[in-house]
């Protein structure tokens, strides 16, 4: 099993939908969550984090974590299309990325 | 600021040679990272400094040698690299270790001929 299972097929949105990306991990040890989007050619850029269970919500973006379930997931609300990236989950015990899912919004 | 300068941007290298990548940070982070990351893959980590000492190896080939010289200074130097080492290599540093938010430089693409 591995670490951090994220699916990995593209996710198309149209524009002003919500978004909504998944992650699970294995460590039930693991205690610090991030999301990072990178666009293609650029390196990832952190827009969330999340420590414990619940919601945190930034602007349109919403994390939830849920340690019971090992999942954290990603809302993005109101999508733009300069939304359109892949987004990487994050899981830190021991610095793991998720495969990462590309985002279309269509306008 | 939450930045993380790396150099150079680009880099095209024989295999034969040897040269470094370096990242520089101020924000008074005390834990770096290099990343490498391929083509639609996500970034696998490769090296972890901790307060100047090498805390995480994920078991990467002596061909790749990581140094820290100060807290704000990371290297990473290369040698006899294959050109399947061709990639995107990514610096990161976070306040501590392991369990708080990390910023990447813009890395540097790395052809190996």
């Amino acid at each position: 099993q591995k670490e951090v299972e994220q699916n990995s097929g593209p996710l198309s949105v149209p524009e002003g939908a919500i978004a909504s990306l998944n992650c699970t991990y294995s460590d039930r040890g693991s205690q610090s969550f991030f999301w990072y989007r990178q666009y293609s050619g650029k390196s990832p850029e952190l827009i969330m984090s999340i420590y414990s269970n619940g919601d945190k919500e930034d602007g349109r973006f919403t994390a939830q974590l849920n340690k019971a379930s090992q999942y954290v997931s990603l809302l993005i609300r109101d999508s733009q299309p300069s939304d359109s990236a892949t987004y990487l989950c994050a899981v830190y015990q021991k610095v793991t990325f998720g495969i990462g899912r590309k985002l279309q919004v269509i306008p | 600021d939450t930045e993380v300068t790396q150099t150079p941007k680009h880099l095209v290298m024989g295999m034969t040679n040897k040269k470094s990548l370096k990242c520089e940070q101020h924000m008074g982070h005390r834990a770096m990272y290099w990343y490498k990351q391929k083509a639609k893959k996500p970034p696998e980590l490769m090296f972890v400094y901790s307060y100047e000492k090498l805390s995480i190896n994920e078991s990467v080939p002596s061909r790749f040698s990581p140094e820290c010289p100060n807290s704000s200074l990371l290297n990473l130097h290369l040698h006899a690299l294959q050109p399947e080492d061709s990639a995107l290599y990514l610096c990161a540093s976070s306040q501590e270790g392991g369990n708080t938010e990390a910023f990447f430089g813009q890395g540097t693409r790395l052809t190996v001929v």
